[in-house]
């Protein structure tokens, strides 16, 4: 069966330290990956977006950014974290033949 | 662009009672629709879509086309199903991502 993982669970960082949050799917190929943003109030903001290794789409212009440097791997990065940067931050995953996603647990991101 | 309006953050209401979550979507066409919650210390995972036409955990859902509307409906409330619900279309083509409501915070009250 597909499992997504993400790491860390919690992270506290400073303004303007760098951040990098990894996900990972395990049990399929080629899946569509996405990270969201949940803040507090305000639902969830589709943030990136992927359909292959190398193929990153942005939503929102942002301080983000993402990479996939493998198949089932999918990266989110900042090189100076801002303030408003802090948020819970959701990867998901679907296939290429349904819009169903599926979330892991996510990454509480404070930053101070 | 697309949206999906939740007008109510917080809904309370004794066990035993019927629920009714609003959804009202944007898109003139024909959407893909879904409900997701997220318990407690729980992920966020999908509790139905409309294509499916199932009842999950006593759930329902119906598209209303000309209320452009997707409401999540349960005839007997249960304490379990305090959570947080989301309402989420995917309007696009391709692999776009889906557009999520605010939500509401469902309490059922003993």
């Amino acid at each position: 069966s597909q499992t997504i993982h993400q790491w860390p669970a919690t992270l506290v960082q400073p303004v303007g330290s760098p951040l990098s949050l990894e996900c990972t799917v395990e049990g399929t190929s080629n899946p569509n990956l996405y990270w969201y943003r949940q803040a507090a109030g305000r639902g969830l903001q589709l943030l990136f977006y992927s359909v292959g290794i190398g193929q990153i789409s942005s939503e929102v212009p942002q301080n983000l950014s993402a990479s996939r440097p493998q198949d089932r791997q999918f990266i989110l990065s900042s090189k100076k974290l801002l303030l408003s940067d802090s948020g819970f931050y959701l990867c998901a995953w679907s296939q290429d033949t349904s819009y169903e996603q599926y979330f892991g647990p996510g990454t509480r991101l404070t930053v101070t | 662009a697309q949206r999906v309006t939740q007008p109510e953050k917080l809904l309370s209401v004794f066990k035993g009672a019927p629920v009714e979550l609003k959804c009202n979507y944007s898109y003139s066409g024909s959407p893909e629709l879904f409900w997701y919650v997220q318990y407690s210390r729980q992920r966020l995972q999908l509790l139905l879509r409309h294509i499916s036409r199932e009842s999950i955990k006593g759930f329902t859902a119906d598209l209303n086309k000309g209320e452009t509307s997707f409401h999540l409906k349960k005839p007997f409330a249960q304490e379990e199903d305090s959570a947080m619900y989301y309402c989420a279309q995917n309007s696009g083509g391709g692999a776009d991502g889906l557009t999520f409501g605010k939500g509401t915070h469902l309490i059922i009250q003993p």
